[in-house]
């Protein structure tokens, strides 16, 4: 399968704790997304990143959650200090970012958080 | 300006129906409009896409008519089965901004969850 992977697919964590999830873009794919979805609503976008460069961050993404694309090529989320309000779907798409259809974003499965 | 408005929020067809799902957006910028279909547990899978410089676009069973001037855009599934029973999104973004070096995050709308009964 060469689509967007996302590891892991579920994660239970308790409030406070850290937690770290893990996206394999699309071969080749030089743009890289992170989305957050809550149940009943469409994605929202949290941050981009263009090779390894972090290019934007949304206000949703409090100091607690950072980002890395080290070497261009996966990407980890990290939220610290987890609370209840951070449950939801971390989706991570990618894009090839140049070329006919450079644009199109194609999703990963998600990684559903619960926080308890 | 930033959203996008999507209606019905839900929809029950019967199979073989038409289903009709409805965009509209605020910012004139935004110059690129896919469709996502997503499954419980899945992520969104792309379905359909337009560009404002055509008025229908069609892909087997789905159609999107787009607007400009209304600044609304929709999706039509023909022949509606059973195995079309999933949420789908509506988005925009501006991919102008992507040929120029930006970037392309995509503005959704809040779904539609579609249900076709055998």
């Amino acid at each position: 399968d060469t689509g967007v992977s996302q590891d892991p697919r579920h994660k239970i964590t308790k409030r406070g704790q850290n937690v770290t999830f893990r996206c394999d873009p699309i071969s080749e794919h030089n743009r890289l997304y992170w989305y957050r979805q809550t149940l009943g609503q469409g994605p929202e976008f949290l941050t981009y990143f263009q090779n390894e460069a972090q290019l934007e961050k949304s206000r949703l993404l409090s100091d607690r959650f950072s980002a890395e694309r080290p070497k261009g090529s996966f990407s980890t989320l990290e939220i610290q200090r987890t609370e209840q309000g951070d449950s939801a779907m971390y989706l991570c798409a990618s894009s090839p970012g140049a070329g006919t259809g450079g644009h199109e974003q194609y999703f990963g499965p998600g990684t559903r958080l619960t926080v308890t | 300006q930033q959203q996008v408005k999507q209606s019905p929020q839900s929809l029950i067809v019967q199979k073989g129906g038409i289903s009709i799902i409805n965009c509209a957006y605020e910012n004139t910028a935004f110059d690129y409009f896919p469709w996502y279909q997503q499954f419980p547990g899945k992520g969104p899978a792309l379905l359909i896409a337009i560009r404002p410089d055509v008025s229908e676009k069609k892909e087997g069973r789905f159609t999107i008519s787009f607007n400009k001037s209304a600044k609304q855009f929709s999706l039509h599934i023909m022949d509606s089965q059973p195995g079309d029973s999933a949420t789908y999104f509506c988005a925009a973004t501006a991919i102008l901004t992507l040929l120029s070096g930006g970037y392309n995050k995509l503005i959704f709308g809040a779904g539609t969850r579609l249900a076709v009964h055998p």
